[in-house]
């Protein structure tokens, strides 16, 4: 049973390109969060997505930065136009359907660093 | 205001011997859970333990237990018998909100290294 998949595992972009982070959830699982961890600090929550909906992006940037999850697919987050402060490290987790009582049901893909040059 | 507090950036621990690492959390909800996380220098997330909030007795899962003082606000991570693979970086998380919305907030984290 495959864990959580991110692709790229590195990506180096140019300031002003685009940066495009792929996570496939685990089998069964229609939930996806997207975290950010900056060098030297904790992971901060950007968005959670079901299946074609964004549920909760109260952590997403204002610009630049979106996310979806297709019916068929993985997740992407896209980043336009990348700036320095982008470089960071971003974890994709999912969880079940119908997550149980205990709650820990949230698993991490490796994540994928992005380094703007 | 922040969610969860680590205290302690860094700590040294001796090979066998027990660490503590601190949380605080600040939340307003009734139902919650928290989790400790390690990241190793390779930067995977690993899931180490969960407390949820209704939860009476603490948490164990082997060498790690975890200390909940609820009315204290605290869920510290309690590692016993170091090991050398145990030197990391420790993060505490917490899950709040409605019951179909699993998003977690992070402290800033505690970096443990092990002394053989």
């Amino acid at each position: 049973n495959a864990g959580v998949m991110q692709n790229p595992r590195h990506l180096v972009r140019r300031r002003g390109q685009e940066a495009r982070l792929r996570c496939s959830p685990m089998k069964g699982h229609s939930h996806v969060y997207w975290y950010r961890q900056l060098p030297e600090e904790g992971l901060k929550f950007m968005v959670y997505l079901q299946k074609e909906n964004i549920i909760d992006e109260s952590g997403m940037p204002k610009e630049r930065f979106s996310a979806e999850f297709p019916k068929e697919g993985p997740s992407i987050l896209r980043i336009q136009q990348v700036v320095r402060g982008d470089s960071a490290a971003y974890f994709c987790a999912s969880s079940p359907l119908s997550p149980g009582p205990s709650s820990y049901e949230q698993y991490f893909g490796p994540g994928t660093r992005l380094t703007v040059t | 205001a922040q969610k969860i507090t680590q205290t302690q950036p860094g700590m040294f621990v001796q090979e066998k011997e027990a660490v503590t690492l601190d949380c605080t959390y600040d939340t307003s909800d009734q139902s919650y859970g928290l989790f400790w996380y390690k990241q190793p220098s390779s930067g995977e997330m690993i899931f180490l333990i969960y407390q949820g909030s209704y939860d009476e007795q603490n948490a164990t899962e082997g060498r790690y237990s975890l200390n909940f003082q609820k009315a204290r606000k605290s869920a510290n991570l309690v590692i016993s018998a170091s090991q050398l693979g145990d030197s990391a970086m420790y993060f505490c998380a917490m899950r709040e909100g409605p019951s179909n919305d699993y998003k977690l907030s992070f402290g800033a984290g505690t970096t443990v290294t092990v002394r053989a």
